[in-house]
């Protein structure tokens, strides 16, 4: 597809399970991003990749959140044992052409009960 | 204190009106300047992007940087229905690909018809 595709686009969830997100970047893009949006919070950076550097975790908020990248290509964000503070859209992003190409999609919209 | 403090609004205006809205940070480091739009349940898409301080016009939209001032702006003159959406401002202290983006909260803007 032309843009990035996310999946799935809502998921809801109980409280302690584990979940995966994932992320399909624009073909070529060698930089993906996986971005937090909580309610009344903007976007928060959560983890980068750039083609095989080892990835900038520094987002992420606990030793719960864990994110791959496989072949450079499809991304996959996992969250286990989720809490509700959890609740969010979760944007990834992918680029090419550093921050001015920063391409969204359309998010995944977690809810945990 | 956050890094990106934007407005929390929301905002209505009418149609036709100009539109303010504006973003302070604190981290003097910050270079580039990008404000996003985003639409319900959309990801953010590039709207405007300056470099330093400086004014940049593009069609009814004028994004101002005032890095004195660690003041940023974007005016929406003529506002139409089609405008309504969340703004987001968007900072980073570099341009490569490997740059990280810090936003700001997001203001969502309504014009009545």
């Amino acid at each position: 597809g032309a843009g990035v595709s996310q999946s799935p686009s809502n998921k809801v969830t109980e409280k302690g399970k584990d979940v995966e997100l994932r992320c399909d970047p624009i073909s070529g893009h060698t930089a993906l991003y996986w971005y937090r949006q909580s309610l009344g919070q903007g976007l928060e950076f959560l983890i980068y990749f750039q083609g095989n550097s080892a990835p900038d975790k520094s987002g992420l908020p606990s030793d719960r959140f864990s994110a791959e990248r496989t072949g450079g290509s499809v991304s996959t964000l996992t969250i286990q044992r989720t809490q509700q503070e959890d609740s969010a859209v979760y944007l990834c992003a992918s680029s090419f052409s550093g921050i001015y190409g920063y391409t969204f999609g359309s998010g995944t919209r977690l809810t945990v009960v | 204190q956050k890094e990106v403090e934007q407005d929390p609004g929301p905002l209505s205006v009418p149609e036709g009106a100009i539109v303010s809205l504006n973003c302070t940070y604190s981290n003097s480091a910050f270079q580039y300047f990008m404000w996003y739009r985003q639409y319900s349940r959309k990801g953010p898409e590039l709207l405007m992007y300056t470099y330093s301080s400086g004014n940049k016009e593009d069609g009814r939209f004028t994004a101002q940087v005032d890095k004195s001032s660690k003041y940023i702006s974007l005016f929406i003159r003529d506002s139409q229905p089609s405008d309504s959406a969340t703004y987001l401002c968007a900072m980073s202290a570099r341009a490569g690909a490997n740059s990280k983006l810090t936003f700001g909260k997001g203001i969502t803007l309504s014009v009545r018809p």
